[in-house]
């Protein structure tokens, strides 16, 4: 089956510090990878997406590359802000799967001044 | 303008009743979804519809009924509510379902079952 799996939060970072948050994946087919942010209270927006192979994905500062050698997908900001404060979400949908997203467990970052 | 709009925002109900959350989407997508947070905050599809067909029904309980009256509307009806069912649940759309489509979410009703 398709699963994600995301590294354990909360992650706790000062303003202007280097963000990466872990995402690797297994999946029967070929996904399309996706990071979903959540702020507090609110419902789930769109980051970023890629959708083959070695595509970057790229968003308010935000990147990520699909590698599909090591299966990941993971999070990078350079300099991340207090507004930045949310959960993150990875998730992939496969062809077939009737674009059902698979999500990862999330990874709650707080950004401190 | 409120790309997919829930209502309500917040329901509080006891259990063993029925009830029901409404999603709209002014978007023109054809797929619309339900997915259920839980308190850990893991997100997991409950059910898809495309153009008004049921084409995911991820292993949930009968209680659940899911209708589309139309591509633009995705309702969600819960019978003889159980403690169990307290979670958030978002609706969301997306232009197609093929795999690769972008699904836009609503702000989410959460539900709490006393």
């Amino acid at each position: 089956g398709n699963s994600v799996t995301q590294m354990e939060g909360p992650v706790t970072l000062s303003e202007e510090a280097f963000l990466t948050i872990n995402c690797t994946y297994t999946a029967t087919g070929y996904p399309s990878l996706f990071w979903y942010v959540q702020y507090p209270g609110e419902g789930l927006q769109l980051l970023l997406k890629a959708t083959k192979a070695d595509d970057k994905g790229s968003n308010k500062g935000f990147e990520a590359t699909y590698r599909k050698e090591t299966t990941s997908f993971h999070l990078e900001k350079g300099s991340v802000q207090v507004s930045d404060s949310a959960v993150y979400f990875c998730a992939l949908t496969v062809t077939g799967g009737g674009n059902k997203l698979t999500f990862g467990t999330g990874t709650q970052l707080k950004v401190e001044l | 303008d409120t790309a997919v709009s829930q209502t309500p925002k917040y329901l509080v109900t006891q259990m063993g009743n029925d009830k029901s959350i409404k999603c709209e989407q002014n978007l023109g997508h054809d797929t619309m979804y339900w997915y259920k947070q839980d308190s850990k905050k893991f997100l997991k599809i409950m059910f898809s519809y495309n153009n008004k067909e049921l084409i995911i029904n991820e292993t949930v309980p009968n209680r659940f009924s899911p209708k589309s009256p139309d591509k633009a509307h995705l309702n969600l009806h819960i019978n003889s509510l159980e403690l169990g069912d307290s979670a958030v649940y978002f609706c969301a759309s997306s232009q197609g379902a093929g795999g690769k489509y972008e699904q836009y979410f609503g702000p989410g009703t959460r539900l709490t079952v006393t």
